[in-house]
């Protein structure tokens, strides 16, 4: 178990550039879950997978945000077009069964700045 | 709607004294509620939940919060607090009959001071 990894861990681009983050799971972990905090604020979700299979998306993931997990395994999230607004930490989460006693394990995160 | 409010952005205490981290919430369905400790540059780490069943709930690290439904509250409670505690707290909660969509309180970052 080598916990859940995000790539990079840091990124920093200019308004208008589009950005791609990596989440690798722990490996028998079927759902996985991508949130976003921005400085002084909890983590706000984002969207949730099951499997390869995207369930849910949060309203806060405009347009611009697309999310993919092509395997069930690893998964994306790209912004297009990046905004100012879009600077934040990027946080992923994955667990290996639902209900009551689901427990997520979170990445350490990507930290984006958009200048 | 939910929601979770913690009281206090930030809380320093000095070590070995106790420490109590207030958590409010609102929510017109039934919850569980979490707390999540993040140390600096590193993920989130669950240090208790509450689901149902006794109202006191034990942790890791020897962290204990009390779920109150009529005061809406689960503050999480250290009776004596290490240098190794300083990190940021968040109270979170989840409605029982969601997807697993937490929301997280805006946190609260303990200090323990030497």
């Amino acid at each position: 178990d080598t916990g859940v990894s995000q790539d990079p861990r840091h990124k920093i681009t200019k308004r208008g550039q589009n950005v791609t983050f990596r989440c690798d799971p722990i490996s028998e972990h079927n759902r996985l879950y991508w949130y976003r905090q921005t400085l002084g604020q909890g983590p706000e979700f984002l969207t949730y997978f099951q499997n390869e299979a995207q369930l849910e998306k949060s309203r806060l993931l405009s347009d611009r945000f697309s999310a993919e997990r092509p395997k069930g395994s690893f998964s994306t999230l790209e912004i297009q077009r990046t905004e100012q607004g879009d600077s934040a930490m990027y946080l992923c989460a994955s667990s290996s069964q639902g209900g009551a006693r689901e427990k997520l394990f979170f990445g350490s995160g990507t930290q984006l700045s958009v200048l | 709607a939910q929601s979770v409010t913690q009281l206090d952005s930030q809380v320093p205490v000095f070590e070995e004294a106790p420490v109590e981290l207030r958590c409010n919430y609102s929510s017109s369905v039934s919850v569980y509620l979490f707390w999540y400790v993040q140390y600096p540059n590193q993920g989130l780490q669950l240090l208790l939940k509450y689901l149902s069943g006794s109202t006191l709930v034990k942790g890791i690290n020897g962290f204990e919060a009390e779920f109150n439904k009529s005061q809406t509250s689960f503050h999480l409670r250290k009776p004596s607090v290490h240098i190794s505690d300083t990190a940021e707290y968040f109270c979170a909660l989840v409605t029982s009959g969601s997807a697993r969509q937490l929301t997280f309180g805006s946190g609260t970052q303990l200090t323990v001071l030497p």
